[in-house]
């Protein structure tokens, strides 16, 4: 089945540099890559997403990377605040029985430090 | 405005207890999730529903008993649970469930505790 691997586990970064979180899939009909940040307590919230027909898209200080050859993709956040602190999930819709599912990695915790 | 609504926010139940999760969306959204996330892990898929049948049961436990009474309402109805099904349970939303409408907007979850 699809799995989606996701490096690295924890990223840890002083304020104002920039991180990068990188996804792998495995399914290659595989075509919506969204990104969640998740805070203690809350549930997920998207941030990005990015289909298969385009390789990059940006939205203020997060962009996101895909190159569908490698089957990877990639979170970038420039200019880190402490905010920015939370747990991050890509995820990698797969159809099945007609219906998308979405499959998720196993998560980023990025600290980011004043 | 994207919100998804969860109620309880916490719940405590024994384990002869009888209790249920709701979940409220008013975006006109009509597949509607369930998911469960232990501390740590990703969420993980329970339970679709397209248009309010139930499209997708990821071999759930019959202790979970979904339920999807109108287009804007989903619930989830828990018996006899057991210890280690206390985790967050998180109830998403997309536009529809096919491709170019499956970005999903999640709840802020219900934690459950089972004694």
């Amino acid at each position: 089945g699809e799995n989606v691997e996701q490096h690295p586990s924890t990223l840890s970064v002083q304020e104002g540099d920039s991180a990068v979180i990188k996804c792998t899939y495995s399914d290659s009909a595989s075509n919506y890559f969204p990104w969640y940040k998740q805070e203690l307590g809350k549930g997920p919230q998207l941030i990005i997403d990015i289909r298969s027909n385009v390789g990059e898209k940006k939205d203020q200080r997060i962009a996101v990377t895909l190159n569908k050859t490698a089957k990877h993709f990639s979170l970038h956040i420039t200019e880190t605040q402490p905010e920015d602190s939370a747990v991050y999930f890509c995820a990698a819709s797969i159809r099945s029985g007609g219906y998308n599912k979405l499959i998720f990695g196993a998560g980023t915790r990025l600290a980011v430090h004043p | 405005d994207t919100e998804v609504t969860q109620t309880p926010k916490h719940l405590v139940m024994g384990m002869t207890n009888k209790k249920s999760l709701k979940c409220e969306q008013h975006m006109g959204h009509r597949a509607m999730y369930w998911y469960k996330q232990k501390a740590k892990k990703p969420p993980e898929l329970m339970f679709v529903y397209s248009y309010e049948k139930l499209s997708i049961n990821e071999s759930v436990p019959s202790r979970f008993s979904p339920e999807c009474p109108n287009s804007s309402l989903l619930n989830l109805h828990l018996h006899a649970l057991q210890p280690e099904d206390s985790a967050l349970y998180l109830c998403a939303s997309s536009e529809g469930p096919g491709m170019s409408k499956e970005t999903q907007y999640f709840g802020p979850g219900t934690r459950l505790l089972v004694l």
